[in-house]
């Protein structure tokens, strides 16, 4: 069974500019969560999508945003780009319903902002 | 919302046993999660924990005590690979989800 990918891997862009990520779950999971880890805040949650629909949001302004595709695929784009938002954006899938769940990462989009 | 604090570094021996301790404050408790991550890697899975007690899984073990709010992973028979970052992660009851809350993570360097 295939993994979590993520591309691309690495990304430049410069301020001001708008950057998509991209997520394929596992086979089968329909939950896809959305992560910011940097060295000074750690992992910090973004917001959650289960079977197209946002399902948990966390503490981030509006450029970050996101969707889920009817194939469980998730995008996430950030907006005008800030120096800040440099940082490795990881996203996650688990299969969405039960109370225990392991929440399988991929490896990661590393994002430079210039 | 959610608190969590463990130790920012730790140091043990090769062959040693060592604890890493997660305290965590919530308005909403629906389990704790370690990963492990190695420097450029994703979080790997170690544990969950719902209730109370103690989970094995061969070297790794991992404690929690609700009416404490407090989680501990145990490390025995350490080896080099092992030296890691290691997170403590809660989950929030709100929303039905999978929202999960992740401390700094607690940075291990095993020696020999």
């Amino acid at each position: 069974k295939a993994g979590v990918t993520q591309t691309p891997r690495y990304l430049i862009k410069t301020r001001g500019q708008q950057v998509t990520l991209s997520c394929s779950p596992i086979s089968g999971h329909r939950s896809v969560s959305w992560y910011q880890q940097t060295p000074g805040q750690g992992l910090q949650f973004l917001f959650e999508y289960f079977s197209e629909t946002q399902r948990n949001k966390g503490n981030f302004p509006g450029r970050f945003s996101g969707r889920q595709f009817s194939n469980s695929r998730s995008e996430m784009n950030v907006s005008t780009l800030e120096l800040g938002d440099s940082a490795l954006y990881l996203c996650a899938s688990f299969t969405g319903t039960g109370n225990y769940n392991e929440q399988f990462f991929g490896p990661g989009t590393r994002l430079t902002v210039l | 919302g959610q608190n969590i604090d463990q130790p920012t570094e730790m140091t043990a021996t090769e062959g040693a046993i060592v604890q890493i301790n997660c305290t965590y404050q919530t308005s909403g408790f629906n389990g704790l999660f370690w990963y492990q991550q190695h420097a450029g890697e994703a979080p790997t899975f170690l544990s969950y924990n719902v209730l109370d007690g103690l989970e094995e899984k061969g070297r790794f073990s991992s404690f929690l005590s609700r009416s404490k709010g407090y989680s501990y992973l145990l490390l025995k028979e350490l080896q080099m690979k092992d030296s890691a970052s290691y997170l403590c992660a809660v989950r929030d009851i709100g929303g039905g989800g999978n929202k999960l809350t992740f401390g700094t993570g607690t940075q291990l360097k095993v020696e020999l």
